[in-house]
Order: C-alpha cells, then sequence, then structure tokens
C-alpha cells in the first residue's frame, strides 16, 4: 500500500472550513483514499473514501487531484466537536481476503472558538 | 444500535497475569480486528478474522491468542501479561461484501495497563 504523509498539526476556527491534506504521490491506479478521525479516547470513526472522483457525505468532501498524488479534506463549517487526530490512508481494494488499514500518526485538528 | 462492544473498559494487570479482552458486534459482519494504540502513536493491527474458524495474525501478534467460534464474538487473550502490552486496545468490524468500501466499525476501546 501506498505511504501517507500529513501534517502533524492544524488549527481551524469554529465556523470555518478545515481543509486537512495528505500526500500520496507513490499512489497506484486501485488504491483507494480512506479518511478516519479519532476523537480523544475514542475508536476511529469513517469520514469517507475515493478512487479518482471528489466524493461528498453529510461529514465530509474529499477532493482526490487530478494525479491522484494527494488529497484533501474538508470540513465545511468545523466545530468544536471536531477537534481530532485525522488519518489518511491509502488502501487496495478487497481482493476477498480481509483488509488491514494501516493507521499512521495522523493530523491532530485543533478547532477553536 | 449497540454496534461493536468491548468489555472491560479499563483494567490493570499485574506483571504475567492473564485475561480476556471481550469483543462482540451485532451487525453480522463476517471481519473482525484488533488493534492496539500506544500514546502518540497510531494503530497496529494484533490479529483478524475473515469468518468463524478463521483467524490470522496481523503485524505484533507476539503475545497475543484470538478465538473465532462465533460471527459475533471475537475475544483476545493476553497469557503472560507484560509491561509492553499497557496500550489501547480497539476492536473493529466490517462487513465482507463491501470489497471497494472498507468501513471499519470500531469500538470504544478497551484501556489497559500491566504493572
Amino acid at each position: 500500500d501506498a505511504k501517507t504523509t500529513q501534517p502533524t498539526s492544524m488549527d481551524c476556527a469554529e465556523g470555518r472550513a478545515a481543509n486537512l491534506p495528505c500526500n500520496h504521490s507513490t499512489i497506484s491506479g486501485n488504491e483507494y483514499v480512506y479518511w478516519y478521525r479519532q476523537i480523544h479516547s475514542q475508536g476511529p470513526q469513517y469520514i469517507i473514501h475515493g478512487l479518482k472522483n471528489n466524493e461528498t457525505n453529510e461529514m465530509a468532501s474529499l477532493i482526490i487531484t487530478e494525479d491522484r498524488k494527494s488529497s484533501t479534506l474538508i470540513l465545511p463549517h468545523a466545530t468544536l466537536r471536531d477537534t481530532a487526530v485525522y488519518y489518511c490512508i491509502v488502501r487496495v481494494a478487497s481482493t476477498g481476503t480481509a483488509s488491514k488499514l494501516t493507521f499512521g500518526t495522523g493530523t491532530r485538528l485543533q478547532v477553536t472558538l | 444500535n449497540a454496534g461493536v462492544t468491548q468489555t472491560p473498559k479499563f483494567r490493570i494487570l499485574k506483571i504475567g497475569q492473564s485475561m480476556t479482552l471481550q469483543c462482540t458486534q451485532d451487525m453480522n459482519h463476517n471481519y473482525m480486528y484488533w488493534y492496539r494504540q500506544d500514546p502518540g502513536m497510531g494503530l497496529k493491527l494484533i490479529y483478524y478474522s475473515v469468518g468463524a474458524g478463521i483467524t490470522d495474525k496481523g503485524e505484533v501478534p507476539n503475545g497475543y491468542n484470538v478465538s473465532r467460534s462465533t460471527t459475533e464474538d471475537f475475544p483476545l487473550r493476553l497469557e503472560l501479561a507484560a509491561p509492553s502490552q499497557t496500550s489501547v486496545y480497539f476492536c473493529a468490524s466490517r462487513r465482507a461484501q463491501d470489497r471497494t468500501n472498507e468501513k471499519l466499525f470500531f469500538g470504544s476501546g478497551t484501556q489497559l495497563s500491566v504493572l
């Protein structure tokens, strides 16, 4: 699986958009980009994933560059409850065996008043 | 809507003691996983299972054992606890059918200290 690089930490003012970058320059054509977050002391929570196209759901938007070497997770209106560690993970689609998503150290997002 | 349930939430063990961390899910998921998370670090996969009766090692299996007798339950056993096993343990599950959506559902974790 391709390696990912994320900033260690970021700050965002409440109500503003939080844009979390992820670099995955060695990504291959069949690898998906996943985003999870972990609020303090809780288990990680799935946010969104994508392959080539931009994706949006009720939690966030995922923008993947045309060359797929980087992506950005966007929280459109960050709240204090979005303070968490955000993990960007690149993973080949499952071939029938159990996935083994690898969680790095992620980006610690601090949302402030 | 319980999802993935882990017990206990906290536990303190003495070196050499044994214990079982319980994990159960009510979503009829075939795949289940155990991760550990050391302070300030990411999650590391200990063991996983693709279904009842089938288990396999992850990245850091030494010192642990698992079993999967039912679809719902995936207990993690520590036989001889060591200080290096002080960590937060997370259990997770997902549907086997979702090959292009590896959406894991996590439990709330068990915080284990070995002294």
